[in-house]
């Protein structure tokens, strides 16, 4: 597609239950990267993946947080056990993944309300 | 010392002003430099890219970067209520892993 496209939009979920966030970044764009931003703060880094591989995890908050990612393209976010505190807009991006013109491209994001 | 520094403001400032915005870095291996715009819902949007330090001039938007001092800048000039947005600036170094400021929120008043 033209953008960075996201999946769902907006999600509610009841504390406890396990949600999946999708992400499908530009054609070509080998580089995806996960972000959380919670209201009134800044992005916090997640997780990146360079083709299906992540060669930085530091960022997952807990181990209730997983991403993979599939043919290079296609990632999931997906958050077990639910708690108040992940509620937040979590954002995905793309970028060629070259270092010498590293600029990402962000999707509109997956809104997430635990309640 | 968090890696990127940025206040949160927010700044409000008159139509027709000039804007400056800033981050300070403690990470010496920095040399790519980005600024973003993030309207209210909406997913941060890429405005201005600078390899280490210099200018950069796009329209309004001037991108400045002191890597001795390290410290980063952008300025807008002939600010319009349109350009009330959270600024966040970016920056990386060879590893692809990118460190956002906390943003800014700016408003232009009319």
């Amino acid at each position: 597609g033209a953008g960075v496209s996201q999946s769902p939009s907006n999600k509610v979920t009841e504390k406890g239950k396990d949600v999946e966030l999708r992400c499908d970044p530009i054609s070509g764009h080998t580089a995806l990267y996960w972000y959380r931003q919670s209201l009134g703060q800044g992005l916090e880094f997640l997780i990146y993946f360079q083709g299906n591989s992540a060669p930085d995890k530091s960022g997952l908050p807990s181990d209730r947080f997983s991403a993979e990612r599939t043919g290079g393209s296609v990632s999931t976010l997906t958050i077990q056990r639910t708690q108040q505190e992940d509620s937040a807009v979590y954002l995905c991006a793309s970028s060629t993944g070259q270092t010498s013109g590293n600029t990402i491209y962000f999707g509109e994001g997956s809104w997430l309300t635990v309640v | 010392q968090k890696e990127v520094e940025q206040d949160p403001g927010p700044l409000s400032v008159p139509e027709g002003a000039i804007v400056s915005l800033n981050c300070t870095y403690s990470n010496s291996a920095f040399q790519y430099f980005m600024w973003y715009r993030q309207y209210s819902r909406k997913g941060p949007e890429l405005l201005m890219y600078t390899y280490s330090s210099g200018n950069k001039e796009d329209g309004r938007f001037t991108a400045q970067v002191d890597k001795s001092s390290k410290y980063i800048s952008l300025f807008i000039r002939d600010s319009q209520p349109s350009d009330s947005a959270t600024y966040l600036c970016a920056m990386s170094g060879r590893d692809d892993k990118i460190i956002f400021g906390k943003g800014t929120r700016l408003h232009i008043l009319p």
